[in-house]
């Protein structure tokens, strides 16, 4: 079944230890998205590739990162965890960015990793 | 800012009791999803409406989306325990790139 892989579930790590967190998808889909989810809170969007086009969102904190190494797979890298960055990572595809002729935005999300910092 | 406003933000019912959800906003949207979150899991893709007025049924959930393409609802018929979640609706726009703008989010509990 194609689908939206996370790696690991759950991750912990020490404050100020950088960590990374991996997504991969079957979908071949173009976009693939990473959004923070904590406690009884919607989902916040981090940022996003467009095939290899990276697009950041204006608040997220430089000690966020990403990569996209090719269409498959995307990494979060947290340089310098904090007790704040404690959350569900949640990581999203799309097959494309929606368009006025093909205006929706479906997206299939990963079943998230939980991270903890001590 | 562009904001989705979801109510309520909790229900708690006996089982075959209906529901309904609501998601409101200032905004015209392009198109309108809502997904089902559980516990520890990321969210399941329930239904996207793009058409103003547009009505989806899926089993007993039905799902509108204003005729402004401003706010949507959720009804759930005869609810079951099952059914118990976290309810997101996400809103977005053909002309912002990939962002999903989400509700506050629906915590429902369906009691047997």
């Amino acid at each position: 079944d194609a689908m939206v892989i996370q790696n690991p579930r759950y991750q912990v790590t020490q404050f100020g230890k950088p960590v990374t967190l991996s997504c991969s998808q079957t979908l071949n889909h173009n976009v693939m998205y990473w959004y923070q989810q904590k406690s009884s809170q919607a989902p916040k969007l981090l940022f996003h590739y467009y095939d290899k086009d990276f697009n950041n969102e204006a608040d997220t904190p430089d000690n966020f990162q990403s990569r996209r190494p090719n269409t498959s797979f995307c990494f979060l890298d947290i340089r310098s965890p904090g007790l704040g960055d404690a959350a569900m990572y949640l990581c999203a595809t799309s097959r494309d960015l929606p368009k006025l002729a093909e205006p929706h935005n479906e997206q299939f999300f990963g079943p998230g990793t939980r991270l903890t910092v001590l | 800012t562009q904001l989705l406003e979801q109510s309520p933000q909790f229900l708690s019912i006996q089982e075959g009791e209906n529901l309904t959800v609501y998601c409101n906003s200032s905004s015209v949207f392009s198109s309108l999803q809502w997904y089902r979150q559980e516990p520890g899991e990321g969210p399941v893709l329930l239904v996207t409406v793009v058409t103003g007025g547009e009505v989806k049924k899926l089993k007993r959930l039905t799902f509108q989306f204003g005729d402004a393409r401003k706010d949507s609802s959720l009804h759930i018929t005869a609810a079951q325990p099952g059914d118990t979640g976290l309810y997101l609706c996400a809103g977005a726009w053909y002309n912002q790139g990939g962002k999903l703008i989400f509700g506050q989010g629906t915590e429902l509990s369906v009691k047997p």
